[in-house]
């Protein structure tokens, strides 16, 4: 079964600074089974990237994903007020397994 | 647009059956979807419990396989979920989640529901 670990565990950082998530896989998955939430306290998670690098409906450009294999990242260029929440990934592969989430607070 | 509604009880005892329904509205839940049930325990992360198709076709987390069965009424345009043998673990919001497209070869929930909280005590 294949395992996400996402890093850093906490991310603090200032507005208008870039933020940086990794996740990695135990094993390679395919590109287009991975993909990252966001997620606010007392909200449902909001799908941000999907296919690893493609943004839905609706995502601010300053959202990317990129990676392949085992290595994935999730790019916040411009850190706005309201991206402050947790992050995850997520895979299908033989199962459906989400990273342990990354906390990006404000520093 | 679809929009998903979790209901049933917010509470129940240990060792009995959680049962709850996500109805589907603004859409068909015999579109090209595949139909999922999430969970997150109070100030946990996100754990996938399994998912069906309209076909009634599922797949479950192994480690909860034994004890989840996941249904689908396509009459009311509702699924369902049921956990049998539950214990305080099992607490948690709980959470439904349309895939993506069937079509599209991706795998990703586009659309979640608000969440139900489901506490196991006596």
């Amino acid at each position: 079964e294949i395992v996400l670990t996402q890093s850093p565990g906490t991310l603090s950082l200032s507005p208008g600074e870039r933020a940086t998530l990794s996740c990695r896989a135990s094993q390679s998955v395919s590109s287009s089974y991975l993909a990252w939430y966001q997620q606010k306290p007392g909200q449902a998670p909001r799908l941000l990237i999907y296919g690893a690098s493609s943004r839905a409906t609706g995502i601010p450009d300053r959202f990317s994903g990129s990676g392949s294999g085992t290595d994935f990242t999730l790019t916040i260029s411009r850190l706005e007020p309201e991206d402050f929440a947790v992050y995850y990934c997520q895979q299908y592969g033989s199962s459906l397994r989400f990273g342990q989430g990354t906390k990006l607070e404000i520093k | 647009q679809v929009q998903l509604q979790e209901s049933g009880p917010g509470l129940v005892k240990p060792s009995g059956t959680l049962s709850l329904t996500c109805a589907v509205s603004g859409g068909s839940i015999s579109s090209s979807n595949w139909w999922s049930w999430v969970r997150q325990p109070p100030g946990k992360g996100l754990e996938w419990i399994g998912e069906i198709y309209h076909s009634g076709s599922t797949n479950y987390n192994p480690s909860l396989k034994s004890r989840v069965t996941i249904s689908v009424d396509k009459s009311k345009n509702q699924f369902s979920l049921k956990l049998s043998s539950v214990t305080a673990a099992d607490t948690a919001v709980y959470y439904c989640a349309r895939d993506m497209d069937d079509s599209s070869g991706f795998r990703a929930f586009d659309i979640w529901g608000q969440g139900t909280m489901v506490t196991v005590s006596s």
